[in-house]
């Protein structure tokens, strides 16, 4: 079975400061997707960022970035130029390519993102 | 816009009641939601993977007796809890998944039930 691990539980960055967001993972897969959830108070989950395991380009979305290690099973992600928006719960997921009850969702523990001024 | 919808967003129950909880995909087809829980300050534990058209497939430890879910369409799922208990109170959170190899999972607004 598929483990994700986040190891900071809290994290806290300056407003316009960048942050990096540890998370690891263990799979005999060679083909899967890593996602970061964010989760702000309002409890909704927001996809922040997907990356295709077979793609070695790390992926980016404006202020967001990930350092995607496949051999290290590690999966980063960085966030530049922190805003008091970005304070949230973020959640690290391991997606099988399998259609049906494979293609579930595994998340670490999650991070605690605080911005501050 | 949510591409996702869970009602209702918050509910209060007496002991021993079922509540029933719907997650509906507004603007695709979802062959398969997935429900979770999430108790405060911990992470997503999937409860059951449900199957358009069939039975839900529960992770170990999930009663399915308890926790009946129901995919009668492809556009909704609903989960009800029951004859609910305090312990039942918690967080749950649906999400749908594009019929596509790819597909993107979206979650829903959440669900907050409080047993008294």
């Amino acid at each position: 079975a598929q483990t994700v691990t986040q190891s900071q539980p809290e994290m806290s960055v300056q407003e316009a400061e960048t942050v990096t967001l540890s998370c690891t993972y263990d799979t005999s897969e060679s083909d899967y997707y890593l996602f970061w959830y964010k989760q702000p108070p309002s409890r909704q989950m927001i996809l922040v960022i997907r990356q295709e395991a077979y793609k070695q380009q790390n992926a980016t979305e404006n202020r967001f970035s990930v350092n995607f290690q496949k051999a290290a099973k590690s999966f980063s992600l960085k966030i530049s130029d922190s805003q008091l928006g970005d304070a949230a719960m973020y959640f690290c997921a391991y997606r099988s390519p399998s259609t049906g009850t494979a293609s579930k969702l595994t998340f670490g523990t999650g991070t605690r993102l605080q911005v501050t001024l | 816009g949510a591409v996702v919808s869970q009602h209702p967003s918050w509910v209060i129950c007496k002991s021993g009641t079922s509540v029933k909880i719907e997650c509906r995909s507004l603007d695709f087809q979802a062959t398969t939601m997935f429900w979770y829980r999430q108790f405060p300050k911990q992470s997503l534990m999937l409860m059951a993977t449900s199957n358009e058209g069939s039975k839900a497939t529960y992770e170990q430890g999930v009663e399915k007796d308890k926790f009946l879910i129901n995919h009668a369409s492809l556009t909704l799922s609903t989960l009800t809890v029951t004859s609910a208990h305090p312990e039942d109170s918690s967080f749950y959170i649906c999400s749908a998944r594009r019929p596509l190899a790819t597909g993107e999972l979206f979650f829903g607004e959440g669900s907050r039930l409080t047993v008294l």
